[in-house]
């Protein structure tokens, strides 16, 4: 069963505009919901966890466990957020990991 | 702190040929993740070690993908025969399982597997 899905494999957008890539999860439980970004010619690394509550690099997620969804929003896009973006479930229960396909965001000048 | 590290960077083999990869994950973390991601998709968990005990192997094609971690630190996950299908990056993460920090997982550059 599709875990993570993550509906735009690209998003372009231009600088200065607000940019939201979107995360569907399918879990009746309680995941834990994250973030990882992968920048060109980098490791995967941790953006953000919706326990932790906070904004990384301007970057906000809410976990709407009504629909579903783990959104990742910034009101600004700059140049250097041009990167794979990756939605990723965990199982508490389980300790398994899900990971989206990914969306690719170009931020143009 | 020191990344998690993996060897080799690269690797070209023909298939049916064998190929193993090495991790050595961050030091102190328990939990160690083997992760396949071929192109265009999201990493695929493998295998999931807490120190030396297998805790998730459920997507681990084990006909032919072994993997083990004997000391609850070094981990390496072999392929024998290999496939043309096997072509991918395969990643390896480790975590702290500290309350603090849950299941954040750090990440190795990973290995790029040809399998021509």
């Amino acid at each position: 069963a599709q875990r993570v899905t993550q509906p735009e494999k690209l998003l372009s957008v231009f600088k200065g505009a607000p940019v939201e890539l979107k995360c569907n999860y399918s879990y009746s439980g309680s995941p834990e919901l994250f973030w990882y970004v992968q920048y060109s010619r980098q490791r995967l690394q941790l953006l953000l966890r919706h326990i932790s509550r906070e904004s990384i690099k301007g970057f906000t997620a809410d976990l709407n466990k009504g629909e579903t969804s783990f959104h990742l929003k910034k009101p600004f896009a700059q140049e250097e957020d041009s990167a794979m973006y990756y939605c990723a479930l965990s199982l508490y229960n389980f300790n398994k990991f899900y990971f989206g396909s990914g969306t690719k965001l170009n931020v143009k000048p | 702190e020191a990344g998690v590290a993996q060897s080799p960077r690269y690797k070209i083999i023909e298939k049916r040929q064998s190929v193993a990869f090495w991790c050595n994950p961050i030091s102190g973390h328990a939990t160690l993740y083997w992760y396949q991601q071929i192109l265009g998709q999201g990493p695929k968990l493998l295998i999931q070690f807490q120190n030396n005990g297998v805790v998730d192997d459920s997507q681990l094609p084990k006909d032919r993908f072994s993997a083990e971690r004997l000391k609850g630190v070094d981990s390496t996950l072999k392929i024998q025969p290999a496939k043309l299908e096997d072509s991918a990056v395969y990643l390896c993460a480790s975590s702290s399982q500290d309350r603090g920090l849950g299941n954040t997982q750090y990440f190795g550059p990973g290995t790029r597997l040809t399998v021509l």
